[in-house]
């Protein structure tokens, strides 16, 4: 599995239910962010976890990172309709050398039924 | 305050033509980024930048592609002979600071090479 790859791929739950996305990743990171996309438009920075945190909120996002497992989960309560989009997750390698570009997975993406 | 803003939104380029992408940073922003998306998958990096400085490059495929992040204007994407395979999304972002710091995505440019 590549660095950052989300799960489940696609995911369709009925407005008000609650979505669980989760992310693994292969090598150490010093942070995680997720991202959110809407068709066609650009990313939208939704949080950033640190390495060294365990859980994080933001609104009625709430994400987690388990560094041992190597793996985040972002849940989205109380769903809408206008959260419907890609959600990617994306790690900053603690690669040492420099390097600040961020790794994607390939999203899931996110349907909430009216 | 505007975010990071891309030009042109879309281009369509004939094989064997050049195409360039333009990136404005947030204001205040000196840190570059350039991911390509491809349809249905993640962003992948290209190349990160300082006013200047090329940082790494290890994403940009080695023949064709070039970027520059001038003392003075945008940062500019180049891609020379284009060929249909180079037909993606292109997304620039922006960053106060280095590793750690929150990236800030532009709208995008889409390219396609007919």
């Amino acid at each position: 599995s590549q660095q950052g790859e989300e799960d489940p791929q696609a995911l369709s739950i009925q407005e008000g239910e609650n979505a669980t996305m989760n992310c693994s990743y292969k090598t150490s990171i010093n942070n995680l962010q997720w991202y959110r996309q809407n068709s066609g438009r650009g990313l939208v920075h939704l949080i950033l976890i640190r390495s060294n945190e365990r859980e994080k909120h933001s609104g009625r996002l709430r994400v987690t990172l388990d560094t041992s497992k190597k793996s985040s989960s972002l849940l989205i309560t109380a769903s809408r309709a206008a959260d419907t989009a890609s959600y990617f997750c994306a790690t900053d390698l603690n690669s040492g050398g420099g390097a600040d570009g961020l790794t994607f997975g390939k999203g899931t993406h996110l349907i909430i039924q009216p | 305050n505007a975010g990071v803003m891309q030009n042109p939104r879309h281009l369509v380029r004939r094989r064997g033509q050049e195409a360039r992408l333009r990136c404005s940073p947030m204001k205040g922003h000196s840190h570059v980024y350039w991911y390509r998306q491809l349809p249905e998958e993640g962003l992948k990096f290209m190349v990160y930048l300082q006013k200047e400085n090329i940082i790494d490059e290890s994403g940009m495929p080695k023949e064709r592609f070039s970027a520059e992040f001038p003392k003075e204007g945008p940062s500019i994407l180049r891609i020379q002979q284009v060929v249909r395979g180079d037909s993606a999304a292109y997304f620039c972002a922006s960053s106060l600071g280095g590793s750690g710091s929150e990236q800030y995505f532009g709208p995008g440019t889409r390219l396609t090479v007919t």
